[in-house]
């Protein structure tokens, strides 16, 4: 089955520091990838998807085929960057498969 | 512009009654999905409508869960002689396509006692 692993339940970093949230995906295709995010109290919010090549919010992700990994990396943390994040991938479909979740809590 | 509203944000249910939950999708969107989140995981897929056709059930846990969009655009999701297992946060995504951006809903949180 396919299946988005972001193994860290919980990422705890100081402002200022560099940043980086794991995911990896199974699926021997070429699926698209995606990082949303939930702020708290908000509703879960696309950040980035791997085809757009953005840098949003200062975080940026690049695609690894070969380690079959769309980890989510920002150089300096904020404040305002605690939250929620979940990668996700549409396994080629349109069935997006998300991972658990990772929080992030950016301490002052 | 509104985004997708969901109603109610939270219902309790006592175990065995029924609950319909509604998602009124952005106007002009083609595609509505419905997710379901148990605590602690991410979003899991239930089902997928484009227009009012319903173009793939293969999530839905069970033959207890329905989901319909008579019209193409509100769709609502029941749930029939509910157990404590379908407690969960009901998301609703709509689209301009298949393969655009998900807008998600704030979710329905459904307890069953």
């Amino acid at each position: 089955a396919q299946r988005v692993t972001q193994p860290e339940k919980l990422l705890s970093v100081f402002k200022g520091a560099p940043v980086e949230l794991k995911c990896n995906y199974s699926y021997s295709g070429s699926p698209e990838l995606f990082w949303y995010v939930q702020y708290s109290r908000q509703r879960l919010q696309l950040l980035l998807r791997h085809i757009s090549r953005e840098s949003i919010k200062g975080f940026t992700a690049d695609l690894n085929k070969g380690e079959t990994s769309f980890h989510l990396k920002k150089p300096f943390a904020q404040e305002e960057d605690s939250a929620m994040y979940y990668c996700a991938s549409d396994s080629g479909t349109y069935k997006y498969i998300f991972g658990t979740g990772t929080r992030l809590k950016v301490l002052a | 512009g509104a985004g997708v509203s969901q109603s109610p944000r939270y219902k309790v249910a006592k175990r065995g009654q029924d609950v319909a939950l509604r998602c009124d999708p952005i106007s002009g969107h083609v595609s509505l999905f419905w997710y379901q989140q148990a605590l602690g995981q991410g979003p899991e897929f239930l089902t997928y409508f484009q227009n009012e056709a319903q173009l793939d059930k293969s999530g839905l846990p069970s033959d207890r869960f329905f989901a319909e969009r008579p019209e193409g655009s509100v769709s609502t999701l029941k749930i029939q002689r509910t157990q404590k297992e379908d407690s969960a946060v009901y998301l609703c995504a709509s689209s301009l396509g298949v393969h655009n951006e998900q807008f998600f809903g704030p979710g329905t949180r459904l307890t069953v006692l």
